[in-house]
């Protein structure tokens, strides 16, 4: 069953400006994840967060966890179009993952 | 980096037909590998897990008989879509766990396009 819901679904905004998508999860979790799937194509990781960390950072990305609210963000800054893509949320279910709904991102140039 | 191979990368077939996928890590052993399915505009949703030398482990909802999956080596896992319909266009991704790796790792192949004419 989907843990995740992202909000917004569909994201669009202009080259240069940032990106904010976030993430609920219903149950406790100990870890966080953020992948990238550009249309038709297999994912990207793109960041883990654990429980115990509030905040990371990698390049132009920054993910935030609040475990008391169970939800995340994903903060993508100067946003290119190349960031044109569906960014999920995903949460362990064993060893698998469940995914959220996803945030469409389109970055027009 | 770890990779994860699949193969055919786009099917169409007709309804009554079977289709296997191939999942392959290329330069890793995967103990597990887990089968997903997408259908347009939504999200993955697990549907097995398999572990290499013993059956898979079906989700709720997923008809074991109809989505056949094997993991027969360290580096291949397959999922047959039995008597294929309609319905069962989709797009099916697998990913992988390394053997060795922490309980969080694991890598996404490119994804397999099956449409059922």
């Amino acid at each position: 069953s989907q843990q995740g819901e992202e909000d917004p679904q569909a994201l669009s905004i202009q080259e240069g400006e940032n990106a904010t998508m976030n993430c609920s999860y219903k149950t406790s979790i100990n870890n966080l994840q953020w992948y990238r799937q550009n249309s038709g194509r297999g994912l990207v990781h793109l960041i883990l967060i654990r429980s115990n960390e509030r905040e990371k950072h990698s390049g132009r990305l920054r993910v935030t966890l609040d475990t008391s609210k169970k939800s995340s963000s994903l903060l993508i800054t100067a946003s290119r179009a190349a960031d044109t893509a569906s960014y999920f949320c995903a949460t362990p279910s064993g060893y698998a993952l469940n995914f959220g709904k996803g945030t469409s991102l389109l970055v027009t140039p | 980096g770890a990779v994860v191979s699949q193969h055919p990368s786009r099917v169409i077939c007709k309804s009554g037909t079977s289709v296997k996928i191939e999942c392959r890590s290329l330069d890793f052993q995967a103990t597990t590998m887990f089968w997903y399915r997408q259908f347009p505009k939504q999200s993955l949703m697990l549907m097995a897990t398999s572990n290499e030398g013993s059956k898979a482990t079906y989700e709720q909802g997923v008809e074991k008989d109809k989505f056949l999956i094997n993991h027969a080596s360290l580096t291949l896992s397959t999922l047959t879509v039995t008597s294929a319909h309609p319905e069962d266009s989709s797009f099916y991704i697998c990913s992988a766990r390394p053997g060795t790796s922490g309980a969080y790792e694991q890598y996404f192949g490119p994804g397999t396009r099956l449409t059922v004419t």
